[in-house]
């Protein structure tokens, strides 16, 4: 069963990091590339970022590029969002998100972690 | 960037009855087009990718159709599991935007 569980969610201050992180299980993790999106308190869905499976490839959001950096360890099967610079517009559910591979849609997604950027 | 917007903003529905919701994007994403479910307090859901195809275990009163700037996603005969939330994502530009969704409620 292909398993996506965030963790590193919390409160943080204004201009604080935090890094996120996502392990995968029931798949051959390091095949397949992933993405963060996340939804603000009662908003819609937002692309942050993308990685392709061996970390060759890699986009971010304008809202986020300077501030977020996105990373793999195939070895871990494990998926790393390190968010710093943050403010109170990132304050939201973060998702991690697989894209199939015969197809790209994003086809599994994890429970989601809750960033708070508050003073 | 691509812009897509969804329409309605929300769709007030009975069980049985047959719902309609609009993706329209800024420019052409040739069939790069997926449609996603979201219920409260869950994760979304893949329901068509490439604007037409039905994902895995998604049922078939799902479907999905257009191409270029205009796409539709049908539920033939509204069951209650249906009502939720549905967003729209591209794949043709990045960012691969999502629309701001349609909320699909019981009448």
């Amino acid at each position: 069963e292909v398993q996506l569980v965030e963790s590193g969610g919390g409160l943080v201050q204004p201009g604080g990091s935090l890094r996120l992180s996502c392990a995968a299980s029931g798949f051959t993790f390091s095949s397949y590339s992933m993405n963060w999106v996340r939804q603000a308190p009662g908003k819609g869905l937002e692309w942050v970022s993308y990685i392709s499976s061996s970390s060759s490839t890699i986009y971010y959001a304008d809202s986020v590029k300077g501030r977020f950096t996105i990373s793999r360890d195939n070895a871990k099967n494990s998926l790393y969002l390190q968010m710093n610079s943050l403010r109170a517009e990132d304050t939201a559910v973060y998702y991690c998100a697989r894209v199939g591979l015969r197809v790209w849609a994003l086809d599994y997604w994890g429970q989601g972690t809750l960033v708070t950027v508050s003073s | 960037e691509i812009v897509l917007t969804q329409s309605p903003a929300t769709l007030s529905l009975s069980p049985g009855e047959r719902a309609t919701l609009s993706c329209r994007a800024s420019q052409s994403v040739s069939s790069y087009l997926a449609w996603y479910q979201q219920k409260p307090g869950q994760a979304p859901r893949l329901l068509i990718y490439d604007a037409s195809n039905r994902a895995t275990g998604i049922p078939a009163r799902f479907s999905g159709s257009g191409s270029g700037t205009d796409f539709t996603l049908t539920i033939s005969s509204l069951e209650p599991e249906d009502f939720a939330v549905y967003y729209c994502q591209q794949r043709s530009n990045w960012p691969y935007s999502f629309g701001q969704g349609t909320k699909l409620e019981i009448k």
